[in-house]
């Protein structure tokens, strides 16, 4: 099935370094999404791009979108401690009835 | 976390026996979702609800049912609950199909 698969599948960085978490897809789609996992929590939504947008920016994430290569980039930049969690992307794919596919995440660990 | 609630919070119960998880909401929200979250597999789409007595099947539904008799209120019931639907379930909703989703701080279910 449709599926965002992220890149890479852990990171470890220090403090103030930017982090760059990738994801590829194989179908083409309506909207793609970001979300973030704090151990023990539920996912909460970041930034949704949609399919005729290139680039999309809230605080400091910023991310990329080229259907072209059928992948999407999430910066953090300045990262914090408390960034530290897992982040998924999700595609709503044209043939999926607007159901959200998630990826197997990034698992982000920001040290001070 | 958007007004919804997951009962129980953990529960361990014995293969063969049913088991219902609830997820309440308070946004008023058309479409909620029931999602289970493996390693290795991230969130994988159980069933979701587009309405009242409105249903279908997601990814891996085999082994669940579910029933929305009132907005607020999605059941997802494990008919007869077998030790590889041990995971945490996480249950989200959204405004629209392909909007982004809120979701429930989980359940972790356990099943010996």
């Amino acid at each position: 099935s449709q599926q965002g698969e992220e890149d890479p599948q852990a990171l470890s960085i220090q403090e103030g370094e930017n982090a760059t978490m990738n994801c590829s897809y194989k179908t083409s789609i309506n909207n793609l999404q970001w979300y973030r996992q704090n151990s023990g929590r539920g996912l909460v939504h970041l930034i949704l791009i949609r399919s005729n947008e290139r680039e999309k920016h809230s605080g400091r994430l910023r991310v990329t979108l080229d259907t072209s290569k059928k992948s999407s980039s999430l910066l953090i930049t300045a990262s914090r401690a408390a960034d530290t969690a897992s982040y998924f992307c999700a595609t709503d794919a044209h043939n999926q009835g607007g159901k959200l596919i998630f990826g197997q995440g990034t698992e982000l660990s920001v040290k001070p | 976390d958007a007004g919804i609630t997951q009962s129980p919070r953990h529960k361990v119960t014995e293969t063969g026996t049913p088991v219902t998880l609830r997820c309440h909401q308070t946004e008023n929200h058309r479409y909620m979702y029931w999602y289970r979250q493996d390693p290795g597999h991230g969130l994988r789409l159980i069933h979701y609800s587009y309405g009242v007595k409105d249903t279908d099947k997601g990814e891996v539904s085999d082994g669940y049912s579910v029933s929305r008799s009132k907005t607020e209120d999605f059941l997802l019931t494990l008919e007869s609950a077998t030790s590889s639907q041990t995971s945490v379930y996480f249950c989200a909703i959204s405004v629209a199909d392909n909007s982004p989703l809120h979701f429930g701080n989980g359940t972790r279910l356990t099943v010996t």
